[in-house]
């Protein structure tokens, strides 16, 4: 069954601003990460947060984790048309497969 | 970090014939395999698991005598949908990794079946 819950849907956004992204599951989780994919193509692997982590950062990216709240956020710095793409959050608990959410579309315009 | 390698990248094929789609894990042995299919602006969803050596486990309404999997070696495992239909048609993506470790995701395999 889905865990994960991207919110927004969608987003769009002009270039040089910031754009949020969250993320909610429901069960309690080994570890929690972000994934990149453009249009039609595979999945960039963004950034791992550990379930006892609650603040990772990479380059302009910073994803922050709330186990409390089952909850985690990916915040884009200065964003960048290329940084136009969908955005998935996935968990992983147990030795169980990742569980993908259904995705957050970032429009970034130049 | 570690790569999975998936061919083709895009397949093309009429209906009733079937298409293998392959998984390979480059620089590390992949005790375990995943497959996911992905429908247009859609999110991933598990196909089925497979270790290496043993039969794969799906997902509930996959249908496992249409969807072949097959991972004979640590490295190396293949999808195969027979009888492919226009439903069929989708985004399929493999994930494969070691015990222990996080998996890593292969490019994807655009399948259209006309």
């Amino acid at each position: 069954s889905q865990q994960g819950e991207e919110d927004p849907q969608a987003l769009s956004i002009q270039e040089g601003e910031n754009a949020t992204m969250n993320c909610s599951y429901k069960t309690s989780i080994n570890n929690l990460q972000w994934y990149r994919q453009n249009s039609g193509r595979g999945l960039v692997h963004l950034i791992l947060i550990r379930s006892n982590e609650r603040e990772k950062h990479s380059g302009r990216l910073r994803v922050t984790l709330d186990t409390s709240k089952k909850s985690s956020s990916l915040l884009i710095t200065a964003s960048r048309a290329a940084d136009t793409a969908s955005y998935f959050c996935a968990t992983l608990a147990g030795n169980t497969p990742l569980v993908f959410g259904k995705g957050t579309r970032l429009s970034v315009i130049a | 970090g570690a790569v999975v390698s998936q061919h083709p990248s895009w397949v093309i094929c009429k209906s009733g014939t079937s298409v293998k789609i392959e998984c390979r894990s480059l620089d590390f042995q992949a005790t375990t395999m995943f497959w996911y299919r992905q429908f247009p602006k859609q999110s991933l969803m598990l196909m089925a698991t497979s270790n290496e050596g043993s039969k794969a486990t799906y997902e509930q309404g996959v249908e496992k005598d249409k969807f072949l999997i097959n991972h004979a070696s640590l490295t190396l495992s293949t999808l195969t949908v027979t009888s492919a239909h226009p439903e069929d048609s989708s985004f399929y993506i493999c994930s494969a990794k070691e015990t222990g470790t996080e998996a890593f995701f292969g490019q994807g395999t655009r399948l259209t079946v006309v």
